[in-house]
């Protein structure tokens, strides 16, 4: 299975917004609501701030918004903050009855 | 209040086998829920390697060409993972996690523990 597409980096400054695009295809992304986001920082665990696309967990800011079309889900945050400043990674479940992640994006709050 | 915790050797040679527990506390492995793996090598990013449904069913990454197994030991409300003849691409933060069913809720992981694969 191939990983799921993201770019490599974003970058905001304080209070902008940014989207971070997650491609993937029909068996994947785009056939089924399975899609997660992760945060993650340096030397901890991934932390889970969307799940089945659109749902945010309990305790997790409003600030982050997920969605889709098609094979592209999509992760927006707003309002940018500095400890927003991570790694992001979406994955998906898939056809095959396996999930797949996204090689991860670099989010630097300038 | 749900906790995972890893545990297992730091380092396995080259050829031989890896293997993981995955303690949970605050929650019965029985009674529901996904239970599974995921790993991210230094530098690169997070891959999904296999799940263990509470029924013992399971479901592995096929890149990983049958060398894992996920298993459960109810008896000790904890779960496993063997990877056989690592490599040194095998090297990286291993997490175990619980997934809830019909979703893509993976909320609780461990903190994670490093294995290398080294002579």
């Amino acid at each position: 299975q191939s990983a799921l597409t993201q770019p490599a980096s974003v970058s905001g400054s304080p209070g902008q917004s940014i989207t971070i695009s997650c491609t993937g295809t029909s068996n994947d992304v785009g056939g089924y609501n399975y899609v997660s986001w992760y945060q993650h920082h340096p030397n901890k665990a991934p932390k889970l701030m969307i799940y089945d696309v659109t749902k945010r967990p309990s305790g997790v800011s409003n600030r982050f918004s997920g969605s889709k079309s098609g094979s592209t889900a999509s992760l927006t945050i707003s309002g940018l903050q500095a400890e927003d400043e991570a790694d992001y990674y979406c994955d998906s479940y898939t056809s095959s009855d396996t999930w797949v992640f996204g090689g991860g994006t670099k989010l630097t709050v300038l | 209040q749900v906790q995972l915790q890893e545990s297992g050797p730091g380092l396995v040679k080259p050829s031989e086998t890896l293997s993981l527990t995955c303690s949970v506390s605050g929650y019965s492995i029985s009674s529901g829920y996904r239970w599974g793996w995921i790993r991210q090598p230094p530098g690169k990013g997070l891959e999904w390697l296999g799940t263990v449904y509470h029924s013992g069913s399971t479901y592995y990454n096929p890149s990983l060409k049958s060398r894992a197994t996920i298993s459960l030991d109810t008896s000790k409300n904890q779960f496993s993972l063997t990877l056989t003849s690592v490599t040194a691409a095998d090297t990286a933060v291993y997490y175990c996690t619980r997934r809830a069913p019909s979703s893509s809720l993976r909320d609780y992981w461990g903190q994670g523990t490093l294995v290398t694969v080294s002579s």
